[in-house]
């Protein structure tokens, strides 16, 4: 079945680590998204990319960091620079301007 | 950052009840108004994209309607349901539409 996966579900990471959260997709859409959600807060924008090597900071980019090497993957780098890492993260990806955005089902980074 | 406004931010009905919910946005700059529903455990799935001025969508119980010249867009369930608990949250893309900022959403629980 086509659509996004995301993983893992549940990550744990010590202070001071990176992790990286992997997204896929098999729809064949061009534009890719990484947003963050915290309790009380919409939906936040970190990182998308409307084409293969190619990405845009979004509103809040600062310690993340992406790669798009294939049109498939966009994974995203919780550095240790990322002061509160602790949240839910939803990738989504878009074939073009006129429809609608597909999402994974997320994952949930806590820091301990 | 352009400000998406979703009210209320919680609303409990009774089965049977009809609801409706509101999107705030600026109106410079609109492309696309997203509605989506995002059921706990689940991915949002998009209900409706929409682009003119007094569009009006319809999809079973749910309907939505566009005022674009005022940046506002109504969500209407009829005869809410349990099935119909979830949040449910509206997203803009502006004119270059390079992304889509959404609302904080509303929490709509249906009790039997």
């Amino acid at each position: 079945d086509g659509g996004i996966t995301q993983s893992p579900k549940y990550l744990f990471r010590k202070e001071g680590q990176n992790v990286t959260l992997s997204c896929e997709q098999n729809l064949n859409h061009d534009a890719m998204y990484w947003y963050r959600q915290d309790p009380g807060q919409g939906l936040r924008l970190i990182y998308y990319s409307q084409i293969v090597n190619d990405f845009q900071k979004g509103d809040i980019a600062e310690g993340y960091s992406v790669s798009r090497e294939k049109k498939e993957s966009f994974p995203l780098t919780v550095t240790s620079a990322q002061k509160n890492p602790t949240a839910f993260y939803l990738c989504a990806s878009t074939p073009d301007k006129n429809t609608e955005a597909f999402f994974g089902q997320g994952t949930r980074l806590t820091v301990v | 950052i352009l400000n998406v406004e979703q009210s209320p931010q919680s609303l409990h009905v009774q089965e049977g009840d009809s609801t409706n919910f509101t999107c705030s946005f600026p109106s410079s700059n609109f492309y696309a108004l997203h509605w989506y529903r995002w059921e706990t455990a689940k991915s949002p799935e998009a209900l409706f994209v929409m682009t003119l001025n007094g569009d009006e969508k319809k999809k079973g119980r749910i309907s939505a309607t566009l005022n674009t010249k005022e940046g506002y867009s109504y969500l209407y369930i009829k005869g809410s349901q349990p099935e119909d608990s979830a949040t449910y949250l509206c997203a803009l893309a502006d004119s270059g539409y390079s992304t889509l900022t959404f609302g904080k959403g509303t929490m709509l629980l249906v009790s039997p």
